[in-house]
């Protein structure tokens, strides 16, 4: 069955650095996004992406975050310079083939540590 | 504004005893409902989804939903719970961006 992979499955980082996760969504799928949960919180849409461009984020998703598609296959999220808040899971999703349906398919997810 | 609401933050249950976990919703349109499992260290596996029609929507490995307008609910059951359903579970509403609930840890005592 198709499935979501995300790299690494955990990057530790200093506060300040440039971390870039990566993600390979479902091959037909056409919609792609990043949510993460910060340690005993909710799930947290930070953007969503279609058609090389982001159509909607929140206001996590501020200047130090950038989201591509270099490829056909990869996605990927790059925080500029990280912050002690980010350290979280990040997760990766797609959804959206042939048909479109709402289905979000998640990855394993990146737990992201920056000390 | 859209948001979940799980008010369970933490059931047991006895194995073989049956489940039912609240989950209340407020969105503007008519709502795209999901329920999803997280297991320790594991991702987000979809149970289930309601879009339209029959308001008892039945997912993977037993578990069905159902979506009550009046209400705003869309509370996810379980006749006969296994232990290795314990896990932590979310509601989550929307179509293209997911708004999701706090989660309920399930947790099954044998």
């Amino acid at each position: 069955e198709p499935e979501v992979t995300q790299t690494p499955s955990h990057q530790v980082t200093q506060m300040g650095q440039e971390v870039i996760l990566r993600c390979v969504p479902i091959s037909n799928h056409l919609y792609f996004y990043w949510y993460r949960q910060i340690l005993g919180q909710k799930v947290e849409f930070l953007v969503s992406f279609y058609n090389n461009e982001i159509s909607e984020k929140s206001e996590i998703f501020d200047d130090q975050f950038s989201v591509e598609r270099p490829d056909g296959s990869n996605f990927t999220l790059k925080i500029r310079s990280t912050k002690l808040e980010d350290s979280a899971m990040y997760f990766c999703a797609s959804t959206g083939g042939a048909s479109v349906t709402y289905e979000q398919y998640f990855g394993p997810g990146t737990r992201l540590t920056v000390t | 504004a859209q948001s979940v609401t799980q008010p369970d933050i933490h059931i047991t249950v006895s194995e073989g005893a049956s489940l039912e976990l609240r989950c209340n919703y407020s969105y503007g349109a008519t709502p795209y409902l999901f329920w999803y499992v997280q297991s320790p260290g594991q991702g987000l596996q979809l149970l289930l989804k309601y879009f339209s029609g029959d308001t008892l929507v039945q997912g993977i490995k037993g578990f069905e939903a159902e979506f009550k307008r009046s209400q705003s609910s869309f509370n996810l059951r379980k006749p006969s719970v296994h232990w290795s359903d314990a896990a932590e579970y979310f509601c989550a509403v929307g179509r293209q961006k997911l708004v999701f609930g706090q989660g309920t840890r399930l947790t099954i005592n044998p």
